[in-house]
């Protein structure tokens, strides 16, 4: 089977980096997804890696290695509107086949 | 662009009774997808379409889950009867097959609960 693991919780303070790990074990892998989702709100995607190495979007990155089967994304200049949970996702066997972690709720402190 | 639509917002049922929700999603998405989404949980799917094909539903409770996608464009998901533990939010979401598939778009959702 396909299952995620990432931190339930990460609080932060305003202005810093954080970093959330997700690991993954799963057959077929296609590549790795992030997306956010404030309370209430639709999750929106944020990046994909299919190859090893940093992607960089603006104050947010997404690393992955694959022979570790773990990634992270990280996020620079934290802003309280960052305050929202992040879940990384999993594409196995197509890359339109996604199975989601159960999510890090992050909180950023002033 | 419109993004993806869903609809009602929000839905209060007794236990024992049917309720539908439908989705429009993005013009020209062929692949669209119905999650369901616990509190404090990601969203777990419930059944993928390619077009009008349901290509993924081995999640979907079938037995009292049902839905459908005519013509390939807009999807409706039906619970009949509902019980108490489908209170939840159901998410519907699409992508373009060709160019970044694993890109998804999400709709607002339908807060569903059962009493």
């Amino acid at each position: 089977g396909q299952s995620l693991e990432q931190p339930s919780e990460v609080t932060a303070v305003e202005g810093a980096i954080v970093q959330i790990n997700c690991t993954y074990q799963t057959s077929g892998f296609y590549g790795l997804s992030w997306y956010q989702q404030h309370d209430g709100g639709a999750p929106t995607f944020l990046s994909y890696n299919a190859l090893d190495g940093l992607e960089e979007t603006g104050r947010f990155s997404s690393f992955l290695s694959r022979s570790d089967s773990y990634g992270y994304l990280l996020l620079q200049e934290l802003q309280m509107k960052d305050s929202a949970s992040y879940f990384c996702a999993v594409s196995y066997s197509s890359a339109s086949k996604i199975i989601f972690g159960s999510g890090t709720r992050l909180s950023i402190r002033p | 662009e419109a993004g993806v639509v869903q609809s009602p917002r929000y839905k209060i049922i007794e236990k024992k009774q049917p309720v539908a929700f439908w989705c429009n999603p993005i013009s020209g998405h062929n692949t669209l997808y119905w999650y369901r989404q616990n509190l404090g949980q990601g969203p777990e799917l419930l059944i993928r379409y390619e077009n009008e094909e349901a290509v993924d539903d081995s999640q979907l409770p079938k037995d009292r889950f049902s839905a459908e996608r005519l013509k390939g464009v807009d999807s409706t998901l039906k619970i009949q009867p509902a019980e108490l533990g489908d209170s939840a939010v159901y998410l519907c979401a699409s992508s373009l097959e060709r160019g970044a598939p694993y890109e998804q778009y999400f709709g607002p959702g339908t807060r569903l609960t059962v009493t």
